[in-house]
């Protein structure tokens, strides 16, 4: 079964850093592209970032481009968001989601398997 | 501000048909596949419709995607209580490079 499990959410005061994780299982890890979207309390799914397969290509929103910084670790599995001057609009539920085919080196938008989130809060 | 634009609210009562809109632009849902989701709160989004119109393994064909010009809809077909639930539109980007959604519309039954 393919799976995503979302990690690192937390409590954090403006102008500081978190680090997300997601664990991924059941598939192919480095064939796929894999995207962060967060839902903020009562708004809608905002697309965050994005990396490809290989790790060479990444993409950012505008809104947090130059603070947040994608990775994965192909070996293990895992890939990461590491948020740095966060704000309070940052403050959101993070998701990971897999592409749904497999891109040589880029991304497509077609997110076929979400996790569950993990939270983040940035409140002083 | 959403890049895309959905109606915030839409609602049937069982059996009913149900449409949503999405409106883009050239640089969006003209030039790139459009997919949809659905999302319950507290959940995971489910991945609804993709490539315009087709539907993943598991999803019922109450679900349709169509797409024209600059625009692409979701239909719900036979209304049913546990259709209840959020629904995005989502395709690429090619000026922001990203994918972009809808603001959502919230699907009530009645």
């Amino acid at each position: 079964e393919v799976q995503l499990l979302e990690s690192g959410g937390g409590l954090v005061q403006p102008g500081g850093s978190l680090r997300l994780s997601c664990a991924a299982s059941g598939f192919t890890f480095k064939n796929y592209a894999i995207h962060w979207v967060r839902q903020a309390p009562g708004k809608g799914l905002d697309w965050v970032s994005a990396i490809s397969g290989s790790g060479d290509a990444t993409y950012y929103s505008a809104s947090v481009k130059g603070r947040f910084t994608i990775s994965r670790d192909n070996s293990k599995n895992a890939l990461y968001l590491q948020m740095n001057s966060l704000r309070a609009e940052d403050t959101a539920v993070y998701y990971c989601a897999k592409e749904s085919m497999v891109t040589l080196g880029g991304a497509i938008g077609e997110m076929d398997v979400w996790g569950q989130g993990t939270t983040v809060s940035v409140s002083s | 501000q959403s890049v895309l634009t959905q109606p915030p609210s839409a609602s049937g009562t069982p059996g009913q048909r149900v449409t949503i809109s999405c409106s883009g632009s050239s640089s969006n849902i003209e030039s790139n596949t459009v997919n949809w989701y659905q999302h319950f709160p507290g959940t995971a989004p489910k991945f609804l419709i993709y490539s315009n119109h087709r539907r993943p393994s598991g999803v019922p064909d109450r679900f349709s995607g169509s797409k024209s010009g600059t625009s692409a809809s979701l239909a719900i077909s036979g209304l049913q209580s546990e259709d209840e639930a959020y629904y995005y539109c989502s395709t690429w980007d090619d000026s922001l490079n990203g994918p972009v959604f809808g603001g959502g519309t919230k699907v009530t039954v009645l």
